[in-house]
């Protein structure tokens, strides 16, 4: 049975510091997508890493897949308020499994 | 945005109750899914439609059922209710089946069972 999971659970920071949050299973995944979700909304899907040791830039976030396709983390630079919100990661082939998500609050 | 609709947005009920949730997909997208968030499961997938046709099945208990209809709406069934099927049941839609296709997730039915 594939699992995700996702570390830390909770993490609070004050604005403009730099973070990063995992997402590690002992499965290879094909391919791990990330979303963020906010309170009372759908997840809204960020990014899609594919190839092992893929790096891929959205704004301030960063996404990394591990080389052997195991593990990814997402890493914020100089954290905004706006990026409060559950960080969500997403695998699977025939069936999609969640991550249980970081929640993440960045204090202003 | 996303372009997903679901109904109703919130839903009180008993236990032993019947409800369905709907969820219209984005225009365009031929795959639907289901899934349930609680606080202490996250977000579990339940069910993908593909064009009418079942694709692929999560931990949907055998007191749920789902369907997609030739619109390509979808609806997800829940019956015999119990207290601990309460929580968000999304559903998301994709262009096609595959996973590397994006899902637009919609706004969520709360389920509240008393």
């Amino acid at each position: 049975t594939q699992l995700l999971e996702q570390s830390p659970q909770f993490l609070s920071i004050q604005e403009g510091e730099n973070l990063t949050v995992y997402c590690n299973s002992s499965s290879v995944f094909s391919s791990l997508q990330w979303y963020r979700q906010e309170p009372g909304e759908g997840p809204v899907l960020l990014v899609t890493v594919v190839t092992g040791g893929e790096v891929k830039k959205l704004k301030r976030l960063t996404f990394q897949f591990g080389d052997a396709r195991k593990d990814s983390s997402l890493h914020i630079t100089a954290a905004q308020p706006g990026d409060t919100g559950l960080y969500l990661c997403a695998g699977g082939d025939d069936k999609i499994i969640f991550g249980k998500g970081t929640r993440l609050h960045i204090l202003p | 945005d996303s372009g997903v609709t679901q109904t109703p947005k919130h839903l009180i009920t008993a236990t032993g109750q019947r409800v369905t949730l709907r969820c219209s997909p984005r225009s365009g997208d031929l795959s639907v899914y289901w899934y349930q968030q609680s606080l202490d499961q996250g977000l579990q997938f339940l069910i993908q439609y593909y064009n009418g046709e079942e694709r692929a099945k999560g931990n949907i208990l055998e007191r749920f059922s789902a369907q997609q209809f030739p619109d390509l709406h979808s609806e997800l069934n829940l019956s015999s209710l119990e207290l601990g099927d309460s929580a968000l049941y999304f559903c998301a839609s994709s262009v096609d089946g595959g996973q590397l296709y994006e899902q637009y997730f919609g706004p969520g039915t709360r389920l509240t069972v008393t």
